[in-house]
């Protein structure tokens, strides 16, 4: 079984801020990594995936991700946030072995500063 | 494509009421899955289907709860008799591929309050 820790619950980020959203996982096998995000009263949607090759992975509005095995972490970051980031972020993890089932994280709600 | 339609997005009821949640999946997805997000526990998996047949229902909390998917393009979550604790929000998603590599798409969800 997988797991996923989020450990920062809330981010204050001041607008055009660099910002790190942290993501450590636990799998005794090969995992596939997300990150989704969720707007205010919306569901949530895919912002970047890591399923093999290259360790750095770009999402969609400026986000990256970096996958490290030795650190089992998968932290997000993005140069300059912008109050359109203001959202709640979830990592997610699944093996690659045909399981169909993804386990969450517990959320960083980034809260942008003007 | 009109994304994953859940309805209603909003439900209060009082305790021991039945409810009953709605889903839509996007057309021609395969898989449904259905989540509860609460503060204290995250985003948990109740159940998936795939091909309108239930795979895995180990996240169904308790026998209160109930999932079918008569077709490709319905799926209900009931809960008989409803609890306060059972307040949360639903969230049903589909996806078009075998795999978790393959990105789950999202409904925006219905919120239960039981009073």
């Amino acid at each position: 079984a997988q797991s996923v820790t989020q450990l920062d619950s809330q981010v204050p980020v001041f607008e055009e801020a660099p910002v790190e959203l942290r993501c450590n996982y636990s799998s005794s096998v090969s995992v596939y990594l997300f990150w989704y995000v969720q707007y205010p009263n919306q569901g949530l949607q895919l912002l970047l995936k890591y399923l093999s090759g290259s360790t750095l992975v770009k999402g969609i509005n400026g986000f990256e991700a970096e996958f490290n095995k030795s650190q089992t972490s998968f932290h997000l970051r993005k140069p300059s946030v912008h109050i359109s980031d203001t959202a709640e972020y979830f990592c997610a993890v699944s093996d690659n072995f045909g399981n169909e089932k993804l386990t969450f994280g517990t959320g960083t709600r980034l809260t942008i500063i003007p | 494509d009109a994304g994953v339609i859940q309805s209603p997005r909003h439900e209060v009821t009082e305790m021991g009421q039945e409810v009953t949640l709605r889903c839509k999946p996007i057309s021609g997805h395969d898989y449904l899955f259905w989540y509860r997000q609460t503060m204290m526990r995250g985003l948990e998996l109740l159940i998936y289907f795939n091909n309108n047949v239930p795979i895995d229902d180990s996240g169904m909390p308790e026998d209160r709860f109930s999932a079918k998917m008569p077709n490709a393009s319905f799926s209900t979550l009931k809960i008989q008799p409803s609890e306060p604790r059972d307040s949360a929000v639903y969230f049903c998603a589909s996806r078009g591929q075998a795999g978790s590599n393959s990105p789950l798409h999202f409904g925006n969800g219905t919120r239960l309050t039981v009073t």
